[in-house]
């Protein structure tokens, strides 16, 4: 079955630590994206990849970073520089062209500073 | 700046009835509008996606429909069961680009 896996489904992080968020699909969609999700807050995007080896600054990628090496996969580093990084955050592929049909999510990362 | 507004209360309903839940935006000309189903803890789901020439798009017991005049999207759930009840997501996004900005959600409780 085709999908979108994020590990690790929770995190804990000591605070001036960096930790990595690993974002994996198999649906062979050329775009990725990542969003962070708060309490009572709608889903705001942080970065995004419509291709490989290419990505873009979402609203919010302030303390964050992302690297785009393969088509399947899109990591999430969350810096020391991010300074309130609890959140639970969520991985998105989808198609980029006329076959757009929605986002697929993974199932989240609950991360917790410590 | 764009603004999505989705009613922050939740919405009680009776299993059977229909529910109906709003979408406004203001600032903002999207091309298209998708709705999102979340349940706690989970990744959202997708469920249907209109277009701007598009006034109402069905897909079984959901209906959408899109009033570019009065900057509305209004989304139907006929006959509801208790397992609809979740959080849905407005996510309008202009021309040019599929990415959406997501309004807050509004949480559907459907009683039995």
């Amino acid at each position: 079955d085709g999908g979108i896996t994020q590990s690790p489904k929770y995190l804990f992080r000591k605070e001036g630590q960096n930790v990595t968020l690993s974002c994996e699909q198999n649906l062979n969609h050329d775009a990725m994206y990542w969003y962070r999700q708060d309490p009572g807050q709608g889903l705001r995007l942080i970065y995004y990849s419509q291709i490989v080896n290419d990505f873009q600054k979402g609203d919010i990628a302030e303390g964050y970073s992302v690297s785009r090496e393969k088509k399947e996969s899109f990591p999430l580093t969350v810096t020391s520089a991010q300074k309130n990084p609890t959140a639970f955050y969520l991985c998105a592929s989808s198609s980029n062209d006329a076959t757009f049909s929605g986002y697929t999510f993974g199932s989240g990362t609950r991360l917790t500073v410590v | 700046s764009q603004k999505i507004e989705q009613n922050s209360e939740a919405l009680n309903i009776q299993e059977g009835k229909t529910a109906t839940l709003t979408c406004n935006y203001t600032n903002y000309s999207p091309a298209y509008l998708q709705w999102y189903r979340q349940d706690p803890g989970r990744g959202p789901v997708f469920l249907l996606l209109i277009r701007e020439n598009e006034k109402e798009k069905r897909k079984e017991r959901l209906k959408v429909t899109f009033d570019t005049t009065l900057k509305q999207s209004l989304f139907h759930i006929t006959a509801s069961q208790p397992a609809d009840s979740a959080t849905y997501l407005c996510a309008p996004s202009s021309g040019g680009s599929y990415i959406p900005t997501f309004g807050r959600g509004t949480s559907l409780i459907v009683h039995p």
